[in-house]
């Protein structure tokens, strides 16, 4: 089978950086992605990364490193906006292009 | 940037009926599309993918007879469920594969969701 390891709930505070960790073990490796799903509503794309190291964009930025089957999405200057779940989703296939989702990190964001 | 569109956006229906959910994608073409549905306080589960002129593939445990898809055109996906009952009960949420990559990689970008209720 195919595991994706989140958090299940994190609380952070308004104005500081939070780190989600996601880590897997798939049987095929295309690409991670970081998608926000507030509540009730469909996901987000945030990032994409298939190789490794760090990509930046704005307040949040992800991080991969393949060897370790790990990544991070990092969240500067946190909103209360940003509270919202992370998930987490590898792409196994590059045929099929489905994408196999974690279980997802709830985050609170308080004042 | 990619924009996919998801009708109705809840539906609520007596058991037994069927429900037709649609997916476009409305500012490019998108020869995949993927079916995911959403329990509560749950991640996506991938259900099928929809591909342009050809049969669905359906991920193991999905009822292909019960959970019917079409994608007659490179912008539209339906999703028919058949029969429905209140264990169908779920949120339904559609994505396209963007080859164009808005994001400057092969993307897929979520619609919106429908929200199915059966009574």
């Amino acid at each position: 089978g195919q595991n994706i390891d989140q958090p299940t709930e994190m609380t952070a505070t308004e104005g500081a950086i939070v780190q989600i960790n996601c880590t897997y073990q798939t049987s095929g490796f295309n690409g991670l992605f970081w998608y926000q799903q507030h509540a009730g509503e469909a996901p987000t794309f945030l990032s994409y990364n298939v190789l490794d190291g760090l990509e930046e964009k704005g307040r949040f930025s992800s991080f991969l490193s393949r060897s370790k089957g790990y990544s991070y999405l990092l969240l500067k200057e946190l909103q209360m906006k940003d509270s919202a779940s992370y998930l987490c989703a590898v792409l196994l296939d590059t045929g099929r292009r489905a994408l196999t989702f974690g279980s997802g990190t709830r985050l609170q964001v308080q004042p | 940037g990619a924009v996919v569109s998801q009708h109705p956006s809840w539906v609520i229906c007596k058991s037994g009926t069927s429900v037709k959910i649609e997916c476009r994608s409305l500012d490019f073409q998108a020869t995949t599309m993927f079916w995911y549905r959403q329990f509560p306080k749950q991640s996506l589960m991938l259900m099928a993918t929809s591909n342009e002129g050809s049969k669905a593939t359906y991920e193991q445990g999905v009822e292909k007879d019960k959970f019917l898809i079409n994608h007659a055109s490179l912008t539209l996906s339906t999703l028919t469920v058949t029969s429905a009952h209140p264990e169908d009960s779920s949120f339904y949420i559609c994505s396209a594969r963007d080859l164009g990559g808005h994001s400057g990689a092969d993307t897929q970008y979520f619609g919106p969701g429908t929200r199915l209720t059966v009574l």
